[in-house]
């Protein structure tokens, strides 16, 4: 059975204060991690699709590092915003002897309030 | 509009009732995912399209989920004789070219909720 896990499990910031946040996968089989960002009520928005190794990609005050090695991912958010809050996934999609899956596999998330 | 589009948001259905719900790809998006998703849990897989076939329908819970799209574009999930664990937001998502590692864009989900 493949595991997404994410820590911690919900965050509470102040305005101005960075964060960060993990997400562990399977280090084997690997073929993309996608992070997202999810408002409730609205649709899950797409924020970084990771492939390599040692990757690093940036969108404005939000940024992740990639470690497939040993199976992380760290999303940071630089300066949170109220309009940050959210719960942020992660899913990791991996390989069988086909090539890559289509599915999938979300971590439970993390829930981040920040506090104006 | 230009982003995935489901339909309803939000449905209360009694025990026993059949339910469907409609998902609306981004035009000429090749690959239609089906994924499920419980109170305090992440969402998880149902079913796979690519055009009009359904190439995996590995996480349907059981026989009364069932999944088509029969002409490539529009997906209907049809779930019989509703129970209470099928409470859950039923999310849709696409994506353009199932060969290649694209960005796979999710709709705001129907909100269904069995009584």
């Amino acid at each position: 059975i493949l595991n997404v896990e994410q820590s911690p499990q919900s965050l509470h910031v102040q305005e101005g204060d960075s964060t960060n946040f993990t997400c562990s996968f399977p280090s084997s089989n690997f073929y993309a991690l996608h992070w997202y960002r999810w408002e409730t009520a609205k649709s899950p928005e797409a924020l970084f699709v990771m492939t390599l190794n040692g990757d690093e990609k940036k969108k404005g005050r939000i940024s992740a590092t990639l470690n497939t090695k040993e199976g992380y991912s760290y999303l940071y958010i630089k300066g949170s915003q109220p309009e940050d809050s959210a719960t942020y996934l992660c899913a990791f999609r991996g390989m069988n002897y086909g090539g890559a899956t289509n599915k999938l596999i979300f971590g439970t998330g993390t829930l981040l309030a920040v506090q104006p | 509009g230009a982003g995935v589009s489901q339909s309803p948001r939000y449905k209360v259905a009694k025990r026993g009732q059949d339910v469907a719900l409609r998902c609306d790809p981004i035009s000429g998006h090749v690959s239609l995912f089906w994924y499920q998703q419980a109170l305090g849990q992440g969402p998880e897989f149902l079913t796979y399209f690519q055009n009009e076939a359904q190439l995996d329908k590995s996480g349907l819970p059981s026989d009364r989920f069932f999944a088509e799209r029969p002409e490539g574009s529009v997906s209907t999930l049809k779930i019989q004789r509703t129970q209470q664990e099928d409470s859950a937001v039923y999310l849709c998502a696409s994506s353009f070219d199932p060969r290649s590692v694209n960005t796979i864009y999710f709709g705001e989900g129907s909100w269904l909720t069995v009584v």
